[in-house]
């Protein structure tokens, strides 16, 4: 079936450092998979941080990237220098183009110190 | 523009009851999804209803879950009866249905005795 395997649990970085948190997936039954980071920060709802639907293309935003990987079925989401307002919860996640429900990882509780 | 909109926030129901949960969409929206979210599972499908059809449900929350789109603005979720199990946070979203991003509302934390 179709999944999303990502970095499990928490992971803590010291502020400045780099992050990256492993994203790969299972497209079985989808063609053209498009691909979704979402955040979820502390206090507020879960909200799309990048999307990308093309393979081999990058998408970023807010600091963040994450490049579509079709052949290593991957979408790391990266970032060189990370501050303390990025700490939060972060989910990868598929659709198809379709636009059907999303299929989402189990999400990576990133907490960033001073 | 007011975003997805859940109530209640919190419900506590004892084993057995049944309990209701609301969602109002991103006006205009014609897409609206249901997930349930756990620590373990993270975030399952539940329903997902295009211009108030259902489109897909999650197989495995079938028996005592179900959803519906009285209107375009407006969808319940009943859980009949609660389990212990059940206790998690249900998520509402919608989408425009011309674009990707899916719109989340503030969920609502549901605790089964």
């Amino acid at each position: 079936g179709d999944s999303v395997t990502q970095t499990e649990g928490q992971v803590t970085v010291s502020e400045s450092k780099s992050l990256i948190i492993n994203c790969t997936y299972s497209a079985t039954s989808i063609g053209y998979p498009n691909l979704f980071w979402y955040v979820r920060y502390p206090g507020e709802g879960l909200q799309l941080l990048l999307k990308v639907i093309t393979a081999g293309q990058k998408g970023s935003s807010r600091g963040f990237e994450a490049t579509y990987n079709k052949e290593a079925t991957s979408f790391h989401l990266q970032k060189a220098s990370v501050q303390e307002s990025d700490s939060a919860v972060y989910y990868c996640a598929l659709s198809d183009m379709g636009g059907r429900a999303l299929i989402f990882g189990t999400g990576t509780t990133v907490s960033v110190s001073p | 523009d007011a975003g997805v909109t859940q109530t209640p926030r919190h419900e506590v129901a004892e084993k057995g009851q049944t309990i209701i949960l609301k969602c109002e969409p991103v006006s205009g929206h014609n897409d609206l999804f249901w997930y349930r979210q756990t620590k373990i599972q993270g975030l399952e499908l539940l329903s997902y209803f295009r211009s108030k059809s259902l489109m897909e449900d999650g197989g495995a929350f079938k028996d005592r879950f179900k959803a519906e789109m009285l209107n375009s603005s407006f969808s319940t979720l009943k859980i009949q009866p609660t389990e212990p199990k059940d206790s998690a946070v249900y998520l509402c979203a919608s989408r425009s249905g011309t674009d990707y991003e899916q719109y989340f509302g503030p969920g609502t934390r549901l605790t089964v005795l």
